[in-house]
């Protein structure tokens, strides 16, 4: 089975540039999220899709950030413009039911973005 | 909100034993997480805890107390590879439509 593909890998960008990361779930994946994960934190959760309707995007800054999952499947996370604080991983995650209630998300290698 | 708290830094010996804990404080508490983390690597799933009590799986145990607020991840007879990052996670929501909220991580160096 195929897991999470995220692209690209690593990104270098300079602040007020624009950039995009692209996530395909795994297959009948439902469930499709986006974390940021900075330098020696764990992963804070950006936004939640169910299909190709929003769940939650509370903690989405939605200023310069913005998320898409066209027919239920792909996601692209973008940012523009970015910022120095932007500088993160950026992980995409699936599940195959509506919501982790057997805590288990299936996540990809990330996409490791620098802003200078 | 939610807050979650683990110890930052936990070192031990091959073929030891370790534990680390978790704290959390959280509205709608589902269940609790552990995942791993290797340098560069996505996060794996370890274990998952709804009810109280212990969930064995090969060398890794984890622990719920909802009462507490408190697990713990139990690691046993501990390799090289089990260098790595351990994070916590809350599960909040309901049975079908829930979030997962991640600690700060503990940093786990095995030495020879």
């Amino acid at each position: 089975e195929a897991g999470v593909a995220q692209s690209p890998r690593y990104k270098i960008i300079e602040k007020r540039q624009s950039v995009a990361f692209w996530c395909n779930p795994i297959s009948g994946h439902a469930t499709l999220y986006w974390y940021q994960q900075i330098l020696g934190q764990g992963p804070k959760l950006l936004i939640q899709f169910q299909n190709n309707g929003v769940v939650d995007d509370s903690q989405l800054p939605k200023d310069r950030f913005s998320a898409e999952r066209l027919k239920g499947v792909d996601s692209t996370l973008k940012i523009q413009p970015a910022k120095l604080e932007d500088s993160a991983v950026y992980l995409c995650a699936s599940s195959l039911i509506r919501g982790p209630n057997t805590g288990e998300l299936f996540f990809g290698e990330g996409s490791r973005l620098t802003v200078l | 909100g939610q807050s979650l708290e683990q110890p930052s830094e936990v070192t031990a010996v091959e073929g030891a034993i370790v534990q680390i804990n978790c704290t959390y404080q959280t509205s709608g508490f589902y269940g609790l997480s552990w995942y791993q983390q290797h340098d560069g690597g996505a996060p794996t799933f370890l274990s998952y805890n709804a009810l109280d009590g212990l969930e064995e799986t090969g060398r890794f145990s984890s622990f719920l107390s909802r009462s507490d607020s408190y697990g713990y991840l139990l690691l046993q007879e501990l390799q090289m590879k089990d260098s790595a990052s351990y994070f916590c996670a809350v599960s909040r929501g309901s049975s079908t439509l829930g979030r997962l909220y991640f600690g700060r991580g503990t940093q786990l160096t095995v030495w020879p």
